[in-house]
């Protein structure tokens, strides 16, 4: 059973400091996802990594995948107080059988 | 990316009813997926939606608690039966894109009271 762990659940940081969001899984799969979501909305898809090595950025967010250590992380650089919402990793399940979820970080940025 | 409509977007319930959701994609897609997102938590597959056959129900869930219809690809619906307050969550529907990886409908936020 596919498995996946995020952590940490919780970070309140403050404006301008940079930290890491880890997303690790238990079994093997190609494809890692990364989503936000703001209170009361559905998620929003931040990134979709689809092979070892894969890096991509966009804006203060940068997202790699390592699937030979089944770890992906979220890198958040200077931060800004737009940026808090809960984010979430997720891994396809293999086919088109849908993903597993991480439980989520709850990301809070203090001006 | 599809774009997917679902409706309601959210709404009050009482126990013991039942409450249909509906997803419709703006294009032809395979697989659709349901997920519940219990308050404060992650999300949680229920169920494959193909076309043509069978839902395909992940451990946990039933058909009998929550039918699935697929009549067409664009289209499903997920129904939550025999209500109860613990019941009372998101329901988002999804679909995969190739390129695009999987999308999600606004959400139905039901409460059960």
């Amino acid at each position: 059973e596919l498995k996946v762990e995020q952590n940490p659940l919780f970070l309140s940081m403050q404006e301008g400091k940079n930290y890491t969001i880890y997303c690790n899984y238990s079994t093997t799969s190609d494809r890692l996802y990364w989503y936000r979501q703001d209170p009361g909305k559905s998620l929003e898809s931040l990134f979709v990594l689809l092979s070892n090595g894969a890096v991509k950025q966009e804006g203060r967010l940068m997202a790699s995948l390592d699937t030979k250590a089944r770890l992906s992380t979220l890198h958040i650089t200077a931060a800004v107080h737009d940026l808090s919402a809960t984010y979430f990793c997720a891994v396809g399940r293999g086919g088109a059988d849908g993903l597993t979820f991480g439980k989520g970080t709850h990301l809070i940025i203090q001006p | 990316s599809a774009v997917i409509s679902q409706k309601p977007s959210r709404d009050i319930c009482q126990r013991g009813t039942s409450l249909t959701i509906q997803c419709q994609v703006d294009s032809q897609v395979t697989m659709m997926f349901w997920y519940r997102q219990q308050p404060g938590q992650s999300l949680t597959l229920i169920a494959t939606a193909n076309q043509g056959s069978e839902a395909t129900y992940e451990s946990g869930f039933v058909i009998d608690k929550f039918p699935i219809s697929r009549p067409n690809l664009t289209f499903s619906t997920l129904t939550v039966s025999n209500m109860s307050p613990e019941d009372s969550s998101i329901y988002l529907c999804s679909v995969e894109h190739p390129n695009y990886g999987y999308t999600f409908g606004s959400g139905t936020r039901l409460t059960v009271v």
